[in-house]
């Protein structure tokens, strides 16, 4: 069963950045043909896909947020991670990672994890 | 990006009753839409891919239809633990974008 676990700090302030780790148990992060995302859930229910790092390491963001995302892995210990620089009260959401194939619905998500932008 | 504009944002129906969620596309999307339920406190539940293919472990009673820009969810007779937010996903072009979901509830 492919599991995946969001981490995060709670609170972060305004123009530092955010940092959430997914871990996934139950499959390789690294196994064809498999991309493994960042998405995030806004109050109101907004859902925005943020980017994804892949089973080969490609990497692809929304344009967006281009200039402030970075989306890494740890393959020995199976995770990913998620940073958001220059962080404001705008980017407090729910973040869930979420596995797919290329361009594909998402078929496994974590629970997500609460960050909140404040000082 | 695409738009993916769900209707109605809130419902209320009782226990049996046929439901009917839409999501419209601002640009055709094919078949490449995804449903998704989703109750308090748990991660995303994939119900429908390719917009009409029941996902294994899924009750028969939802199906889903459509292609191009307008789709639909239906829950042939709505039961209790049917109650969350349903939101839609299209996949046909970058960047993958969502509805902004519909809340059903139990009246």
């Amino acid at each position: 069963q492919v599991n995946l676990q969001e981490s995060g700090p709670g609170i972060v302030k305004p123009s530092q950045p955010l940092s959430v780790t997914c871990s996934v148990t139950g499959y390789s992060i690294t196994t064809s043909y498999y991309y493994w995302n960042w998405i995030r859930k806004f109050s109101g229910n907004k859902l925005e896909w943020m980017g994804y790092i892949s089973y080969d390491s490609s990497i692809y963001y929304n344009p967006s947020l281009k200039s402030r995302i970075s989306i890494t892995r740890d393959t020995s210990k199976n995770q990913f991670f998620l940073q958001l620089n220059t962080v404001t009260t705008e980017d407090t959401a729910v973040y869930y990672c979420a596995r797919n194939a290329y361009r594909d619905y998402f078929d496994y998500w974590g629970q997500g994890v609460m960050v909140t932008g404040s000082s | 990006d695409i738009q993916m504009t769900q209707s109605p944002s809130f419902l209320s129906a009782s226990v049996g009753d046929r439901v009917t969620l839409s999501c419209k596309a601002s640009q055709n999307i094919n078949k490449y839409l995804a449903w998704y339920q989703q109750k308090l406190g748990e991660a995303p539940k994939l119900l429908i891919y390719n917009a009409n293919s029941l996902q294994t472990g899924i009750p028969s009673r939802f199906s889903g239809s459509g292609s191009g820009t307008d789709f639909t969810l239906t829950i042939s007779s709505l039961q209790p633990e049917d109650v969350a937010t349903y939101f839609c996903l299209q996949h046909n072009s970058w960047p993958l974008t969502f509805g902004s979901g519909t809340k059903l509830e139990i009246k």
